[in-house]
């Protein structure tokens, strides 16, 4: 059981627009920033949003993130068959004295 | 062009040890804050530990479930992180990641990783 929720699964068609949620707690989601990772299959993850809605440089602009109170949300419009992967938001937690991630969304593109 | 590269992984027996190098190339190793990372078969990424660079105090820090089995260390002089296992359990299971901490104009941001190696394997069974 992750400490942070997420759906386990999203999908769209190529150009929609999808968002992920991440659902937390005062001590994590609710006091600290969010970050938001990529996992392509067989690959590692690579940092998509920091600071709850900041983008890495060459991260397109087609991925945002946002936060309100203690849930967090990454929406990637423009949907494009290579999103197709797994999705972890990730938060330090005051209480565990570490960062914790979400359980991990795996999107799937139609 | 930034590199880690992790080795040392493989099959290990219920309470045995294991040491995982990473190494590193491509930025200046000695003041960088590192992470592992570990994501078992199917699941999920777990934080599993941190160190800071000496220039910060080289202090660790270690998730829950790898506190008093587990030690991060590093040789500045090697470019080389490593991730000491002992008393392995079936539940260590995973690949294993090393990770760069991002730091800027004096700040390091500890979930912020922008580099990441390619994993090795460790597989905790009898």
């Amino acid at each position: 059981q992750s400490v942070l929720n997420q759906p386990p699964s999203a999908s769209g068609t190529p150009g929609q627009r999808v968002t992920i949620s991440c659902s937390g707690s005062s001590s994590n989601i609710g006091s600290n920033n969010v970050y938001w990772y990529q996992q392509l299959p067989g690959t590692a993850p690579k940092l998509l949003i920091y600071g709850n809605n900041q983008r890495p440089s060459g991260v397109p602009d087609r991925f945002s993130g946002s936060k309100s109170g203690t849930s967090a949300s990454l929406a990637i419009s423009g949907l494009r068959s290579e999103d197709e992967g797994d999705y972890y938001c990730a938060a330090w937690d005051d209480s565990l004295s570490g960062p914790v991630f979400g359980g991990g969304t795996k999107l799937t593109v139609l | 062009e930034v590199q880690l590269v992790e080795s040392g992984g493989g099959l290990v027996k219920p309470g045995g040890s294991l040491r995982l190098s990473c190494a590193a190339s491509g930025f200046t190793f000695i003041n960088a804050w590192m992470t592992w990372v570990r994501q078992a078969p199917g699941k999920g990424l777990e934080w599993v530990g941190r160190i800071k660079s000496k220039t910060d105090g080289g202090a660790t820090d270690y998730a829950a479930p790898v506190k008093g089995r587990f030690t991060i260390s590093r040789d500045d002089s090697k470019n080389t992180l490593y991730l000491q296992m002992n008393s392995l359990k079936t539940e260590d299971t995973a690949v294993y990641y090393c990770t760069k901490v991002h730091c800027s104009g004096g700040n390091c941001y500890s979930l912020y990783f922008d580099y990441w190696g390619q994993g090795t394997l460790v597989t905790v069974s009898s």
